[in-house]
């Protein structure tokens, strides 16, 4: 069974850094891109992050762009998101969400349960 | 700024049928966007439904079936059931440095 569990998040000052991980499992991970994906309170989803299986290719989006950085540890089975520099508005639940097998086409398949990031004085 | 908008709210009937579309404002939708389609209950995680347009996960209902429509994506709850009412949100896949954006999400009730 395909498993994503993220942890990390928490209360932080403005201008505060966090680190949010996500442990996979019931799949080999190493052979999958990975994205993160974020839902302030009431909204709708946001894309953040994305890393290819080898860490090769990283794309953010602007919103995030300089401030946040996706990585991943193939041999923990483990996704990560530094987060520095970080604002009210980056106040959301973020997902650690599974990328298509390349042959299916762009997309996510399975997601986490998310973990809550508040950003507040 | 690329926006992908889709209906706000929509309401059905038990049984009926009812069809969510997804929108670019960069010009129609094709098959090269891959949209993909997610329900998301509230305090769920969103859950994949549809990929690469019409395909369907192994997971997915009968019922739900995704395509495109006037120069956008569609997806079409037909035979509704009560436990469909959830949010909607169409992913549209652009390539480039900022591969993937979601659309607005659409309320789905169940009336």
């Amino acid at each position: 069974e395909v498993q994503l569990v993220e942890s990390g998040g928490g209360l932080v000052q403005p201008g505060g850094s966090l680190r949010l991980s996500c442990a996979a499992s019931g799949f080999t991970f190493s052979s999958y891109s990975m994205n993160w994906v974020r839902q302030a309170p009431g909204k709708g989803l946001e894309w953040v992050s994305y890393i290819s299986s080898s860490s090769s290719t990283i794309y953010y989006a602007d919103s995030v762009k300089g401030r946040f950085t996706i990585s991943r540890d193939n041999a923990k089975n483990s996704l990560y998101l530094q987060m520095n520099s970080l604002r009210d508005e980056d106040t959301a639940v973020y997902y650690c969400a599974r990328d298509n097998l390349q042959w299916l086409g762009p997309g996510v398949d399975y997601w986490g349960q998310g973990t809550l990031v508040t950003v507040s004085s | 700024q690329t926006v992908v908008t889709q209906e706000p709210s929509l309401t059905v009937s038990p049984g009926g049928t009812v069809t969510l579309t997804c929108a670019s404002s960069t010009g129609a939708v094709t098959s090269g966007y891959y949209p993909n389609w997610f329900q998301q209950k509230p305090g769920q995680a969103p859950r994949a439904l549809i990929y690469s347009t019409s395909n369907k996960h192994s997971w997915t209902p009968a019922r739900f079936s995704g395509s495109l429509l006037g120069g956008k994506a569609a997806l079409t709850l037909s035979g509704v059931q009560p436990e469909d009412e959830a949010e909607y949100y169409c992913l549209l896949y652009y390539g480039g440095a900022q591969p993937y954006v979601f659309g607005t999400g659409t309320k789905v009730t169940v009336l």
